[in-house]
């Protein structure tokens, strides 16, 4: 089945850097990879997701690229502020398999004001 | 506010107990999802069910197991509870059976003692 690592685990930045996570992906036939936020004591909520048939999106200081054929996706976020601060979690599916997302490790992100 | 409700927020039992769990989902969304999230493990995918049947399965005990009911809502149902399934346990939902955002519920803390 679909596997995906996530790297780092830990992540600290002063407010006003920038912020890359990494993920890759075992299963070629995922096309789908969103990117969700958790926050203290809530559920993951989506940030911005990439289709397989897309390189790279971009929403304000989120950017997401997609290399399909390294099987590698990273998060890019620019001027990092306290409030960005969370964990991150990258995820694949695969439509026609019921599209359920696997998820990575997760990424804490800690910005330092 | 996702618009996914979970309940009981927190429960706290002793081994060999059994436990269920309740998710609504949003409003005309028809598939459910189930995650664990330990620390040590992420956000492991438990079981999809689509209008009322079980579309996917994924890591899931087999002392666990799970419905979605006509009214589409879905319950998860832990037995000889061990103290290795203390964990968050997040119901999420989408419109669409393979595709687009899953929205998560706050989970519910499960503590096993």
């Amino acid at each position: 089945g679909e596997n995906v690592e996530q790297h780092p685990s830990t992540l600290s930045v002063q407010e006003g850097d920038s912020a890359v996570i990494k993920c890759t992906y075992s299963d070629s036939a995922s096309n789908y990879f969103p990117w969700y936020k958790q926050e203290l004591g809530k559920g993951p909520q989506l940030i911005i997701d990439i289709r397989s048939n897309v390189g790279e999106k971009k929403d304000q200081r989120i950017a997401v690229t997609l290399n399909k054929t390294a099987k590698h996706f990273s998060l890019h976020i620019t001027e990092t502020q306290p409030e960005d601060s969370a964990v991150y979690f990258c995820a694949a599916s695969i439509y026609n398999q019921g599209g359920k997302l696997i998820f990575g490790q997760g990424t804490e992100l800690s910005v330092k004001p | 506010d996702s618009g996914v409700t979970q309940t009981p927020k927190h429960l706290i039992t002793a081994t060999g107990q059994r436990v269920t769990l309740r998710c609504s989902p949003r409003s005309g969304d028809l598939s459910v999802y189930w995650y664990q999230q330990s620390l040590d493990q992420g956000l492991q995918f438990l079981i999809q069910y689509y209008n009322g049947e079980e579309r996917a399965k994924g890591n899931i005990l087999e002392r666990f197991s799970a419905q979605q009911f006509p009214d589409l809502h879905s319950e998860l149902n832990l037995s000889s509870l061990e103290l290795g399934d203390s964990a968050l346990y997040f119901c999420a939902s989408r419109t669409s059976g393979n595709t687009g955002e899953l929205f998560f519920g706050e989970g519910s803390r499960l503590t096993v003692l």
